[in-house]
């Protein structure tokens, strides 16, 4: 059974860039699935920040484009999510995710991490 | 960017009573790119319904989805105590995805 378990900083200062990692245990992140991200502000709805394939092929939600880039690693089996110049409107529970094999839903999911932007 | 509106925003009901969830879309969404999620305070959100209609594996039979091109729902015929939590639709298209705004299932 596919986990999923994020790290990374959980507190950033204005300006700093976020960077968190994802790895994956239980399946290879070289398959038919799309690898993603998610934030969810305290309080509100989750938000799709972008997903990327085994291929290297990446989409990211256009409010946050200029702003996002993910990547692979194959050899380790996890992939990351860097987020440039954050504010604290970036303040959220981010989670890394799994679409099902062909289809654009998440299946699986890690267990989330809150990253605060604060000085 | 397809724009997702739920309503309500939040539905009071008793245990055993039915609910009615919408999910209005602001462009035609295929019916196979249109899932909904729970989420319970603390958790992940949990994949119920995925093509509008199937059923997650293992998922009761009480939850059901439904609809087509901007309208789409999620109903649980009788509602029971682990159910109240916020639900989410979610749509894929031109490469993009989006989530509502969610409806919180409370007890009345």
């Amino acid at each position: 059974q596919v986990q999923l378990q994020e790290s990374g900083p959980g507190l950033v200062k204005p300006s700093d860039t976020l960077s968190l990692t994802c790895a994956v245990s239980g399946h290879s992140i070289s398959s038919t699935n799309w690898w993603g991200w998610i934030r969810q502000p305290p309080g509100k709805g989750p938000e799709w920040i972008g997903y990327i394939y085994y291929s290297g092929s990446a989409y990211y939600n256009p409010s946050l484009k200029s702003r996002v880039s993910m990547s692979l690693d194959t050899s380790k089996n996890q992939f990351s999510l860097k987020l440039n110049s954050v504010t604290a409107v970036d303040t959220a529970v981010y989670y890394c995710a799994r679409t099902s094999s062909n289809w654009y839903f998440f299946d699986s999911w890690g267990q989330g991490t809150l990253v605060t932007v604060s000085s | 960017e397809i724009v997702l509106t739920q309503s309500p925003g939040t539905l009071s009901l008793s245990p055993g009573e039915r609910a009615t969830l919408s999910c209005r879309a602001s462009e035609t969404v295929y019916s196979r790119n249109l899932a909904w999620y729970q989420q319970k305070p603390g958790q992940a959100p949990r994949i119920l319904i995925y093509g509008a209609s199937s059923r997650a594996t293992g998922l009761p039979d009480r939850f059901s989805g439904s609809g087509s091109g901007t309208d789409f729902t999620l109903t649980i015929s009788r509602v029971e105590p682990e159910d109240f939590a916020v639900y989410y639709c979610q749509q894929y298209g031109n490469s993009l995805l989006t989530f509502g705004g969610g409806t919180k299932v409370e007890i009345k």
